[in-house]
């Protein structure tokens, strides 16, 4: 099974930076996928890490620790469009494509 | 037109009806997927489907059964609706992990909302 822990609100203003945690125990890993969902949408894709380190995406950031089971979702200069849900997801050899996603975490921008 | 078609988009039905949510989709993808949404629980997976001979299970597919008409149709069924399966259900697509043009992306539809009274 899978144990995908992540924090479920968070809050912030407009213009800082925020960090998105997301801790995971899974049997087996093969990558980690992030997703954005505003309320009463669909998720979006954001990122998928297979690799330790940062990637960069614009103002959007993910981390990934293989050996901690940890990740994290780093937003910058915040922007009220960026409250939303965020979804983050391991991948596992047995399931694949075939996502579990974690409760996800709420944020909300204010100004 | 959207790549992943869900219908009907808003349903309201009553207890013990049969219900029946349908997903096609033109991206040619090979895997589909059936997930609910419930506030405060995040997206679960109910089942999915690695090709057009392939059916899963996935965490909460108890109440429910699909059915892969085809490579682009993928349909959800509820054989007898009951109040706590009022959610709001994604249909989605992807490639092959690792195949050619794997972005990592699942593709989702906009959503079934259905109310079980």
């Amino acid at each position: 099974g899978q144990n995908i822990d992540q924090p479920t609100e968070m809050t912030a203003t407009e213009g800082a930076i925020v960090q998105i945690n997301c801790t995971y125990q899974t049997s087996g890993f093969n990558g980690l996928f992030w997703y954005q969902q505003h309320a009463g949408e669909a998720p979006t894709f954001l990122s998928y890490n297979v690799l330790d380190g940062l990637e960069e995406k614009g103002r959007f950031s993910s981390f990934l620790s293989r050996s901690k089971g940890y990740s994290y979702l780093l937003l910058k200069e915040l922007q009220m469009k960026d409250s939303a849900s965020y979804l983050c997801a391991p991948v596992t050899p047995q399931a694949g494509t075939a996502l579990i996603f974690g409760k996800g975490t709420t944020l909300s921008v204010s100004s | 037109d959207a790549d992943v078609t869900q219908t009907p988009r808003n349903r309201i039905t009553k207890t013990g009806k049969r219900i029946m949510l349908e997903c096609s989709q033109t991206k040619g993808h090979d895997r589909m997927y059936w997930y609910r949404q419930d506030p405060g629980l995040g997206l679960r997976l109910i089942y999915y489907s690695f090709d057009v001979k392939d059916i899963n299970k996935g965490e909460i597919s108890d109440g429910y059964s699909v059915s892969r008409q085809a490579q682009a149709k993928f349909s959800l069924s509820l054989e007898s609706a009951i109040p706590n399966q009022t959610a709001l259900y994604f249909c989605a697509t992807s490639d092959p992990e690792g195949g050619i043009g794997f972005t990592g992306e699942l593709f989702f539809g906009e959503g079934s909302r259905l109310t079980v009274l």
